[in-house]
């Protein structure tokens, strides 16, 4: 069974900060897929990583993977306010026979609270 | 990208009692999904939903308590049956779709639909 861990569970950051949010995963994977939930939302989708090395930014969000430690970071640069939300990675298994297509399993979430 | 619209975005329902939720895409997509979030809790994959078969259910889950539908390429419904608060949560549904090749596929999820079941 894939589990998927999130850390830190909580994280209150100073504007202007820097910081990261770990994702630890027990299988295989094909896809990581970090998303953004404003209170009330639905998931914004942020950043797909495909392979080992991958690295993506998007403004002051920047996501890793390490397929090998089974692990991607989201690296925030600078917090500002507006990135204050819960943030999930989720995985897609290795998709052999092609069962597993699309099925992500999510981490806990992180809910990340940027203050001044 | 794909913009996806589930109905109805929310209701209060009594308990035994069953609710449809749709959820309509705006592009044609092989496979949908269904999660749901419990309060305050992350998502977990009820079921997946290709046109033209049955729905395939992950651990926990059953036809008969979820009922899915999957008439075309662009719509899907889940219907909760015999309702208890337990249920009450947020179902979202999701397609995956190719955006490019930096990107790589991506999954897309609808609005949600919050649930209240008394």
């Amino acid at each position: 069974e894939l589990k998927v861990e999130q850390n830190p569970l909580f994280l209150s950051m100073q504007e202007g900060k820097n910081y990261t949010i770990y994702c630890n995963y027990s299988t295989t994977s094909d896809r990581l897929y970090w998303y953004r939930q404003d209170p009330g939302k639905s998931l914004e989708s942020l950043f797909v990583l495909l392979s080992n090395g991958a690295v993506k930014q998007e403004g002051r969000l920047m996501a890793s993977l390490d397929t090998k430690a089974r692990l991607s970071t989201l690296h925030i640069t600078a917090a500002v306010h507006d990135l204050s939300a819960t943030y999930f990675c989720a995985v897609e298994p290795a998709n052999a026979g092609g069962t597993s297509y699309g099925k992500l399993t999510f981490g806990q979430g992180t809910i990340l609270t940027v203050h001044p | 990208s794909a913009v996806i619209s589930q109905k109805p975005s929310r209701d209060i329902c009594q308990r035994g009692t069953s609710l449809t939720i749709q959820c309509q895409v705006d592009s044609q997509v092989t496979m949908m999904f269904w999660y749901r979030q419990q309060p305050g809790q992350s998502l977990t994959l009820i079921a997946t939903a290709n046109q033209g078969s049955e729905a395939t259910y992950e651990s926990g889950f059953v036809i008969d308590k979820f009922p899915i539908s999957r008439p075309n390429l662009t719509f899907s419904t889940l219907t909760v049956s015999n309702m208890s608060p337990e249920d009450s949560s947020i179902y979202l549904c999701s397609v995956e779709v190719v955006i490019g090749w930096y990107w790589g596929d991506t999954q897309y999820f609808g609005p949600g639909t919050r649930l209240t079941v008394l």
